[in-house]
């Protein structure tokens, strides 16, 4: 059975453009969840999607927005993207909201210069 | 507010001395703690889910502990393969994973 998988692995892009992260659950799951992690740091929660809503978001600013597909796969959007926002980001995926525990992905890494 | 504190940040260990990390957290109505593994680069694999106190699991030289307000994951007899960050995570009521910022183990040969 195919896990979470991310694309693109890798992603450069320059200070104040935009941009797009994907996610594909495991097959069956509905909620995606997101997450940043910067060189160094924990992981802090972002976004948090099931059933094509947003259930939860994290203490980021506006400009991190996503959406859920009907298929349950998501996307990551990134806007006027400043240096700060070089990180990995991790999604992970979970059977349902009330089945809790969560599968990674491999992560993108976001390098913005 | 919802707080996770994993001690300590880093760990060296000579290969088979055994040791524990601790995870300590504050929750509201705790559903589950969860435990990770993280190597560089990559994202974290599932470890183990624990939901009440009192509870264990194991996993090969892994086991981990809960009681009402921290969990241990012990480790025996160490291999340098278990080098990795390890994380815990709680939920609490119907919300998100909340994460500690981990403990960095290395397992010296």
């Amino acid at each position: 059975e195919a896990g979470v998988t991310q694309s693109p692995t890798h992603l450069i892009k320059t200070r104040g453009q935009q941009a797009t992260l994907r996610c594909s659950p495991i097959s069956g799951h509905t909620s995606v969840y997101w997450y940043q992690q910067a060189l160094g740091l924990g992981l802090q929660f972002l976004l948090w999607y099931d059933e094509g809503e947003e259930r939860n978001r994290g203490n980021f600013p506006p400009r991190f927005s996503g959406r859920q597909f009907p298929n349950y796969s998501s996307e990551l959007n990134v806007n006027a993207l400043e240096l700060e926002d070089s990180a990995l980001y991790l999604c992970a995926s979970s059977l349902s909201p009330a089945s809790p525990e969560a599968f990674f992905g491999q992560g993108t890494r976001l390098t913005v210069v | 507010e919802d707080q996770v504190t994993q001690s300590p940040e880093a760990l060296r260990l000579q290969e088979g001395e055994s040791s524990s990390l601790n995870c300590s957290y504050t929750v509201s109505g705790l559903r589950g703690l969860f435990w990770y593994r993280q190597d560089p680069g990559k994202g974290p694999e599932f470890l183990f889910t624990l939901y009440s106190a009192g509870e264990e699991k194991e996993k090969e030289r892994l086991k981990a502990t809960l009681t009402k307000k921290e969990s241990f994951l012990h480790i025996t007899a160490p291999k340098p393969e278990d080098s990795a960050t390890y994380l815990c995570a709680v939920q609490a009521g119907a919300n998100n994973l909340f994460f500690g910022t981990g403990t960095r183990l290395t397992v010296i040969p």
